[in-house]
């Protein structure tokens, strides 16, 4: 089945720098590829998703780039704010077949310090 | 404001109770999920039903029973649990089961079994 690493597993910046949050895959059939951000004692919600068939795609201050070569894809987040404080999971899945099944990363805790 | 709408928000039970968690969504999603998520750890897929067909069970023991009385609704009837079933469980839905559709999560029903 697929295999999901991800790092670093936690993250700490200064308020205004940049975060990058990296995910690699093992199964080379896997085409979808979302990452969710939870807040502490909350639901989990999806920020951005690229599909295979894309290399980065951008939204404001949030990017996700993908080498389905590597099979590594990774979060950008630019000028970072204390909101941006949560839990960010990546997932990968292959809706390949009838069966859908999203495997996620162990995530990583990202503290942006005012 | 979530889309997903999980009913209890907590739910303390012994270990010789019968509970059941709900969850209903009115967007017209044909896929509907149970997640288990322990404390620092990414969600865990425990069923999916696809057009109120059960299509994956994770090997999930018995004592966890699932139903889907309509499109709009799901359910996981409790019996028997352990402590260790303690956790937040959640409850998600896709527009489909494939074609890579993001998951919508509800806010959760966090399970303390005494």
């Amino acid at each position: 089945g697929e295999n999901v690493e991800q790092h670093p597993s936690t993250l700490s910046v200064q308020e205004g720098d940049s975060a990058v949050i990296k995910c690699t895959y093992s199964d080379s059939a896997s085409n979808y590829f979302p990452w969710y951000k939870q807040e502490l004692g909350k639901r989990p919600q999806l920020i951005i998703d690229i599909r295979s068939n894309v290399g980065e795609k951008k939204d404001q201050r949030i990017a996700v780039t993908l080498n389905k070569t590597a099979k590594h894809f990774s979060l950008h987040i630019t000028e970072t704010q204390p909101e941006d404080s949560a839990v960010y999971f990546c997932a990968a899945s292959n809706s390949g077949g009838s069966n859908y099944k999203l495997t996620f990363g162990k995530g990583t805790l990202l503290t942006v310090n005012p | 404001d979530t889309e997903v709408t999980q009913t209890p928000k907590h739910l303390v039970m012994g270990m010789t109770n019968k509970k059941s968690l709900k969850c209903e969504q009115h967007m017209g999603h044909r896929a509907m999920y149970w997640y288990k998520q322990k404390a620092k750890k990414p969600p865990e897929l425990m069923f999916v039903y696809s057009y109120e067909k059960l299509s994956i069970n994770e090997s999930v023991p018995s004592r966890f029973s699932p139903e889907c009385p309509n499109s709009s609704l799901l359910n996981l009837h409790l019996h028997a649990l352990q402590p260790e079933d303690s956790a937040l469980y959640l409850c998600a839905s896709s527009p489909k089961e494939s074609n890579n559709s993001p998951l919508h999560f509800g806010n959760g029903t966090r399970l303390t079994v005494t």
